[in-house]
């Protein structure tokens, strides 16, 4: 049982580059999350699903897509990368109550 | 929506000191508040959590307080030691949310040998 995995740990971008980041989790959890975590300002919600086929906006969604794959995966896109968007992203999952982080990804943006 | 603040935003005790960490939420509505643990470079870890009809919590050495007249929520740790170094955060959900959680800011402990 792995719990909420990520990938990749770490990426360097420059500016303009897309990429996604992946998340997974085997806990069978119906709802899952995205938030990037700056230095001084905690864990801010960017988009997150409650079920499978469902995505919404979090806190700050600007420059940034999901896609609820299935119920085990949730990835992060960034079309086109920005110095704002260096942060460390976190995915967590949760079933009715507790809920749980992934390793994160240290993203740089050149 | 929710608006959770944390204070401090640092704390330094002795080792063998106890430690408090509060925080206040906006939203009476809220009924769920976990409180997580993070070390350096690693992911938050949820250490102990009060739901909405309990006023504590206890588990060993930390413990958690809960207010819903004043809206507040404060994390107790007594006897720290070295190991209990980290960023303390809370969070607070409101009901029929999609148990979407609102973070505090953090709090930096520092426990001294």
């Amino acid at each position: 049982n792995a719990g909420v995995t990520q990938t990749p740990k770490f990426q360097v971008l420059k500016t303009g580059q897309s990429m996604t980041l992946q998340c997974a989790q085997d806990m069978n959890h119906n709802s899952m999350y995205w938030y990037r975590q700056d230095p001084g300002m905690g864990l801010r919600l960017i988009y997150y699903s409650a079920s499978e086929g469902t995505t919404d906006k979090g806190e700050v969604p600007n420059g940034y897509n999901v896609s609820r794959l299935n119920k085990r995966e949730f990835s992060l896109r960034l079309e086109s990368a920005a110095p704002s968007q260096t942060s460390v992203y976190f995915c967590a999952s949760s079933g009715t109550v507790e809920q749980y982080f992934g390793p994160g990804t240290r993203l740089t943006v050149t | 929506g929710e608006n959770v603040e944390q204070h401090p935003s640092t704390l330094s005790v002795q080792e063998g000191d106890s430690a408090v960490i509060k925080c206040t939420y906006s939203d009476s509505a809220s009924n769920y508040f976990p409180w997580y643990k993070q070390e350096l470079g690693k992911r938050p870890q949820l250490i102990i959590d009060i739901r909405s009809n309990v006023g504590e919590k206890k588990d060993q050495r930390i413990a958690v307080t809960l207010n819903k007249t004043a809206k507040h929520f404060s994390l107790h740790i007594t006897e720290t030691q070295p190991e209990d170094s980290a960023v303390y955060f809370c969070a607070a959900r409101a009901s029929g949310s999609a148990r979407q959680l609102t973070f505090g800011s953090g709090t930096q402990l520092t426990v001294l040998p």
